[in-house]
Formats: structure tokens, C-alpha cells, sequence
């Protein structure tokens, strides 16, 4: 099993608040990402990691915003929630069990997001 | 365009028979094929990863298999349960053991009745 959480599970909130998405590894992953899904959708990855203080764009287009000032925290912020930002965030970490392995994927729960 | 498709969107089977998803793909570079299971609400859990050489995998009653010359991959799965219901997700890599980019299906929606 993966060692990695996402904070709240499910979060309703109204237009114009300003949240928070936490997710944490204990793996000691590099490499951190945030992918977004909607229902019957592929995963987009809209930020990812590739260590402290390294944080770059994906290929979904988002305004919200991340940060990684700790290897194992990679929390996503939304300054001004609005509809369109209802959605699943997944969080996710990378790395490999061994020299030669092929790198693993480990996704948290997600965290399903409602903006009224 | 690199493109992963899956086939059937949605999939309806009774307890205890097989089934097998489809995932036809046109990433190139190819570097490795992996499938994951989302349960609703949840986040994917890997089932299967298998790389260029190899051409079937098996995860308990999930086994995988892959034809890089079509570009095909499909997943079996064995006696089938209510706990595997379930979206199955097909995922492309385009890079070596590094992660490169992954490109993902929209994935099958299996329910599995009693």
C-alpha cells in the first residue's frame, strides 16, 4: 500500500473562498504531482515536483497554485474557488524500489471538490 | 497524436465470470504500459506495469498482456468478484524506467453483479 494522504476527502465550499488541498508521502519521494479528474474523464496533470523548491505546470492549464518547501508535503491552493474548479485532485509521488526498476505511480484517495 | 483508447466504455458481468478490457494506444516513443484499478472515490492502485520486452504479466486473477508491434494491451480478469467493480485505467509511458510523460486512458467502468 501507498504511504500517501490527501486532506480533506471531500471539501463543499462557496465562490470566492480561498483552499487548501494537503497531501503528504512518508516514502521520501522526489517527485510529487497533481492530477485532476473529472467524471468518466482521463487524469490531467495540472503541477508537479521534482524536489524541494522545484515546482512546474503540467498540461492542463490551472489557476491554481502549488508548493514544496518540504520533500514530503506538496499542498495545492486555489486563491478564489469558483464552479468551474469542482472537481477530483489527485494527488501522487514517484519513485522506484530498486536500481533498474521501472518508476511507480502511487496516487492518495483524492479529494473531491465542490465550489456552489 | 499520442492517444490512449479503451474499449468498452462500461462493462456489466456476473460474479464469478471472466472479462477482458482492451487498450489500444498510439504513444511513440513506447516505453512501458501500466494498468490501475480506481475504485469510486479513490485514487488509482497499480495493477500491472509491463515494459517493451515484456508481453504478459500477472497480478492474481488480473493478468495483462502486450503487443507492441499493434500497439494493443488487453486485462484479464479471472473469476470475477463484487469487489472488482471498478474503473480500469490504461496508462502509456513514453520514457524509459524514468516517469516520463504518461499519457492515460478514460478507463473501463466494470460492475460486477451477484
Amino acid at each position: 500500500e501507498a504511504d500517501i494522504y490527501q486532506t480533506p476527502r471531500y471539501l463543499v465550499i462557496g465562490t470566492g473562498k480561498k483552499i487548501t488541498l494537503e497531501c503528504s508521502q512518508t516514502m521520501g519521494h522526489d517527485k510529487m504531482y497533481w492530477y485532476q479528474q473529472d467524471p468518466g474523464m482521463e487524469l490531467h496533470l495540472i503541477h508537479y515536483s521534482y524536489g524541494v523548491n522545484s515546482t512546474e505546470k503540467g498540461d492542463l492549464s490551472s489557476e491554481s497554485t502549488v508548493s514544496r518547501i518540504r520533500t514530503e508535503h506538496f499542498p495545492l491552493t486555489l486563491e478564489s474557488a469558483r464552479p468551474s474548479h469542482t472537481s477530483q485532485y489527485l494527488c501522487a509521488s514517484s519513485g522506484t524500489l530498486g536500481r533498474g526498476q521501472v518508476e511507480k505511480l502511487f496516487f492518495g484517495s483524492g479529494t473531491q471538490l465542490s465550489v456552489l | 497524436k499520442n492517444q490512449v483508447e479503451q474499449s468498452p466504455q462500461s462493462l456489466i458481468i456476473l460474479e464469478g465470470k471472466n472479462c477482458t478490457l482492451q487498450c489500444n494506444y498510439t504513444v511513440s516513443p513506447f516505453s512501458n504500459l501500466r494498468w490501475y484499478k480506481q475504485d469510486t472515490g479513490r485514487g488509482p492502485v497499480s495493477l500491472t506495469i509491463m515494459t517493451f520486452s515484456e508481453n504478459t504479466k500477472s497480478n492474481g486473477r488480473y493478468t495483462a498482456t502486450l503487443d507492441a508491434d499493434t500497439k494493443q494491451s488487453s486485462l484479464h480478469i479471472t473469476a470475477s468478484q463484487l469487489s472488482d467493480s471498478a474503473s480500469y485505467i490504461c496508462v502509456v509511458s513514453d520514457r524509459g524506467s524514468t516517469l516520463g510523460r504518461l499519457y492515460f486512458g478514460r478507463g473501463t467502468q466494470l460492475t460486477v453483479w451477484p
